[in-house]
């Protein structure tokens, strides 16, 4: 079966750290790996895709790694913002020309001044 | 663009009765997606669409569950008969193509079903 796990569930941690949230997945023939954020109560927002091919994605202050071989992906939050708070999850797409996303159950992340 | 449309934003019904969710997806997407999102299991994909087309229903949990699309600017989610357990928040989202599978997702429906 293919799975996605997140660890931590939830993480609490002073501005101005640099954290790693984390993301395995069972099955390693991924097509490509999606990091999503979601504030509470509104609808996902895409941060980095990755595709199979490729070991990191940058984008301001996240970046996003892939190992396909030991099946894990991890989220780089540099110099968290107290902005930075929300769920963070991960996602993973198998199959070429196949479209569905397997979700992890998210990591959600405070950030207090 | 707008992005992602989703209304209504929140639906309060009584068991038994038929709720219908509506979806504008971005313009020129051409995949389709609909997701449920609970505390307990999380965002599950529920059945998607390509141009218009349904490609994988898997995820529909049972028959009283349904998805259209008629055209490519709008797609429905209806739930007949409604049951407390369906309480959930459904998500809509949009992807173009095969060179690029960013899936873009809308604001959600919050559905209670008392």
């Amino acid at each position: 079966k293919q799975e996605v796990t997140q660890i931590p569930a939830a993480l609490s941690v002073p501005e101005g750290e640099n954290l790693v949230l984390n993301c395995s997945f069972t099955d390693s023939a991924i097509y490509n790996l999606q990091w999503f954020r979601q504030d509470p109560g509104k609808g996902l927002t895409s941060l980095l895709l990755i595709q199979s091919s490729q070991r990191e994605q940058t984008s301001g202050r996240l970046n996003a790694s892939l190992d396909k071989s030991s099946g894990r992906s991890t989220l780089y939050i540099a110099a968290s913002q107290p902005g930075d708070s929300a769920t963070y999850l991960c996602a993973v797409r198998y199959g070429g020309g196949y479209n569905k996303l397997i979700f992890g159950a998210g990591t959600r992340l405070a950030v207090h001044p | 663009d707008a992005g992602v449309i989703q209304s209504p934003r929140h639906e309060v019904t009584e068991m038994g009765q038929e709720v219908t969710l509506r979806c504008k997806p971005i313009s020129g997407h051409d995949y389709l997606f609909w997701y449920r999102q609970t505390m307990m299991r999380g965002l599950e994909l529920l059945i998607y669409f390509n141009n218009n087309v349904p490609i994988d229903d898997s995820g529909m949990p049972e028959d009283r569950f349904s998805a259209k699309m008629p055209n490519a600017s709008f797609s429905t989610l209806k739930i007949q008969p409604s049951e407390p357990r369906d309480s959930a928040v459904y998500f809509c989202a949009s992807s173009f193509g095969l060179s690029s599978y960013e899936q873009y997702f809308g604001p959600g429906t919050r559905l209670t079903v008392t």
